[in-house]
């Protein structure tokens, strides 16, 4: 079946715009989560979703990222008011129900903040 | 709070070699160990996790690691290195329902 989908692949910004990244995860799974991958380095937690419910958001590096998932499904990453350190992969990971350690990435999107 | 570390940041062996990455985590409770793989420009893929039972967990593309809780590690091994293994591999260990991750060792696999 299909695995988690994430759009855009790239994405370019200048310093300042704002962007939304988007996450479709396997159907079916409850949990939704997002990392973030600087250069160079493993990838780290930013968000959990159970559903519709965002659980914990305590990895968002600032006020300006935001996360949504409104209908228990598709998710959408905000980022506004981009600065240069916002530049990574961002990477979305979903699991079902009662092996949420057990997470099925997707291919990233690559932010580039100019 | 639960952390990873992945000793050497870049392995080398040649095609046909033991391929051996090291890992050593952290954890104040009993923990879920994994292995993930990264393609260029691709996300990451699970290679084997151990959650319970076994200490030697076998997973894809030859891929196996002992959990040694002794020694805290969670090493990860293949016998024979094959080209397409290139890749970067990152270790994680669960704190609740997220992942920590190492920061990666990048393999590379000489002809």
């Amino acid at each position: 079946g299909a695995g988690v989908s994430q759009s855009p692949r790239y994405k370019v910004a200048k310093r300042g715009q704002d962007v939304a990244l988007r996450c479709d995860p396997i159907s079916g799974h409850v949990s939704l989560f997002w990392y973030q991958q600087a250069l160079g380095q493993g990838p780290e937690f930013l968000t959990y979703f159970q559903n519709e419910a965002q659980l914990d958001k305590s990895g968002l590096p600032s006020d300006r990222f935001f996360a949504e998932r409104p209908e228990g499904s598709v998710s959408t990453l905000k980022i506004q008011r981009t600065q240069q350190e916002d530049s990574a992969v961002y990477l979305c990971a979903s699991s079902s129900f009662g092996t949420v350690y057990e997470q099925y990435f997707g291919p990233g999107t690559r932010l580039t903040v100019t | 709070a639960q952390s990873v570390t992945q000793l050497g940041s870049h392995v080398s062996v040649s095609e046909g070699a033991l391929v051996l990455l090291r890992c050593n985590y952290s954890s104040s409770v009993p923990p879920y160990l994994f292995w993930y793989v990264q393609y260029p420009n691709q996300g990451l893929q699970l290679l084997l996790k151990y959650t319970t039972g076994a200490t030697l967990v076998k997973g894809i593309n030859g891929f196996e690691a002992e959990f040694k809780k002794s020694e805290t590690s969670f090493h990860l091994t293949k016998p024979s290195a094959h080209m397409s293994d290139a890749a970067e591999y990152f270790c994680a260990v669960s704190d609740l329902y997220k992942l920590v991750f190492g920061a990666g060792t990048i393999l590379r696999v000489k002809s």
